[in-house]
């Protein structure tokens, strides 16, 4: 059964701090592999990565994947509360368009 | 571009009871996807649809919940009769080809009693 698991659960830091998002997958014949935010509502899109090795950065916010080791994280430097969300992760499968998607991990960013 | 619009946003019904959710997805996007969102499961697909015809429903949960997507500008999913443990809250998502990024609507927040 295709599975996305994603670790820790939770965590609670403090604004500043550097925090690493963990999210491992089985999946048969892996397209890529995206990476959400979700606040309150909607989750917003924040990376897609296809490529081992090939980091993809946007602001504090960076992510890189292994394929051989089916990982990817999600790096976050200098937390700021506004950070404080559930970040999902999900993995395409090639051939359809369906997303599996990890629990996510709950960030809360303290003051 | 207004994204991907779902009605109503809050939706509180009792058991037994016809639900139907509404999904305009951003003009353009040939494929559209209806997810469930609860503590318990996280977001699972429940069905998905490219240029207006249904591709996987693997994720349909019985017989109760039907989609359609009648044209490029709209689709409904359908829970007849509702049940409590329907009760989570109901994303769309749409995206511009296969295997673009996908964009979820606000959602809907859907209540059993």
């Amino acid at each position: 059964e295709d599975k996305v698991v994603q670790s820790p659960l939770s965590l609670v830091v403090h604004e500043g701090d550097t925090v690493t998002l963990n999210c491992s997958y089985e999946v048969t014949n892996f397209r890529s592999l995206l990476w959400y935010k979700q606040e309150k509502k909607a989750p917003t899109f924040l990376f897609m990565l296809t490529s081992s090795g090939i980091e993809k950065k946007s602001g504090r916010l960076s992510s890189i994947l292994d394929k051989k080791e089916l990982f990817s994280i999600l790096n976050i430097t200098a937390t700021q509360t506004g950070d404080s969300a559930v970040y999902l992760c999900a993995v395409e499968q090639g051939g359809s368009e369906k997303l599996v998607f990890g629990k996510g991990t709950k960030l809360t960013v303290n003051p | 571009d207004a994204g991907v619009i779902q009605s109503p946003r809050h939706e509180v019904t009792e058991m037994g009871q016809e639900v139907t959710l509404r999904c305009k997805p951003i003009s353009g996007h040939n494929s559209l996807f209806w997810y469930r969102q609860t503590m318990m499961r996280g977001l699972e697909l429940l069905i998905y649809f490219n240029n207006n015809v249904p591709i996987d429903d693997s994720g349909m949960p019985e017989d109760r919940f039907s989609a359609k997507m009648p044209n490029a500008s709209f689709s409904t999913l359908k829970i007849q009769p509702s049940e409590p443990r329907d009760s989570a809250v109901y994303f769309c998502a749409s995206s511009l080809l296969q295997g673009e990024t996908q964009y979820f609507g606000p959602g809907t927040r859907l209540l059993v009693l």
